[in-house]
């Protein structure tokens, strides 16, 4: 079985401009999530998507949003980049039900 | 609010050696405890789990007890090797096991360097 993939996995932006990242999650995982790392603040919470609609959203302002298609594939949107939004944006799925996510290798934006 | 405190690294070990790498949490009712691990370049991957106090994770060699009486769930590996070295997170589920909302919380990693 495939596991979770993102794309694109490497993004330049410039402050300003808006970015939108993809993740396909593992067949038959209806929940995805998504997580911020960064050096300074480590893994954080952005949202779950389950079966189309928000679940969970973590503390990030409106400029970072989410959406999920009907076959489980979710984007998320970044507005009017900023130079501290430079970080490793990961993917997560799992199955209905159960706790463990599961990985993508992730999207790596800079903005400058 | 729930809470995961790992030690801080680096930490730099000679292959074989032991390691331990401490994670203490704080949560209101019974979250399930995860220990991801990343190695270079990669995502997260699952490196192990426990659902309730006392139970054991294990996995490649490496194991952690869920201690509810001192809220840890330290990470130890009996012999370390040099294909071990990456970034090891301790992390919780929010919330426990009701609906679908669900978050991890996570520690701020632990970077294992082994040395041949």
């Amino acid at each position: 079985k495939a596991g979770v993939t993102q794309t694109p996995r490497y993004l330049i932006k410039t402050r300003g401009q808006q970015v939108t990242l993809s993740c396909s999650p593992i067949s038959g995982h209806r929940s995805v999530s998504w997580y911020q790392q960064t050096p300074g603040q480590g893994l954080q919470f952005l949202f779950e998507y389950f079966s189309e609609t928000q679940r969970n959203k973590g503390n990030f302002p409106g400029r970072f949003s989410g959406r999920q298609f009907s076959n489980s594939r979710s984007e998320m949107n970044v507005s009017t980049l900023e130079l501290g939004d430079s970080a490793l944006y990961l993917c997560a799925s799992r199955n209905q039900g159960a706790e463990t996510q599961y990985f993508g290798p992730g999207t790596r934006l800079l903005v400058l | 609010g729930n809470s995961v405190t790992q030690m801080e690294g680096p930490v730099t070990l000679s292959e074989e050696a032991f390691l331990t790498i401490n994670c203490t949490y704080t949560a209101t009712g019974y979250p399930s405890l995860f220990w991801y691990v990343q190695y270079p370049g990669e995502g997260l991957q699952l490196l192990l789990k426990a659902t309730k106090a006392d139970d054991k994770g294990s996995n490649k060699g490496f194991e952690a007890t869920y201690r509810k009486e001192t809220t840890s769930f330290h990470l130890e590996k009996g012999s370390v090797q040099v294909s071990d070295s990456a970034v090891y997170f301790c992390a919780l589920s929010d919330e426990g096991w009701a609906g679908n909302n669900r978050k991890l919380i996570w520690g701020l990693g632990t970077s294992l360097a082994v040395n041949p």
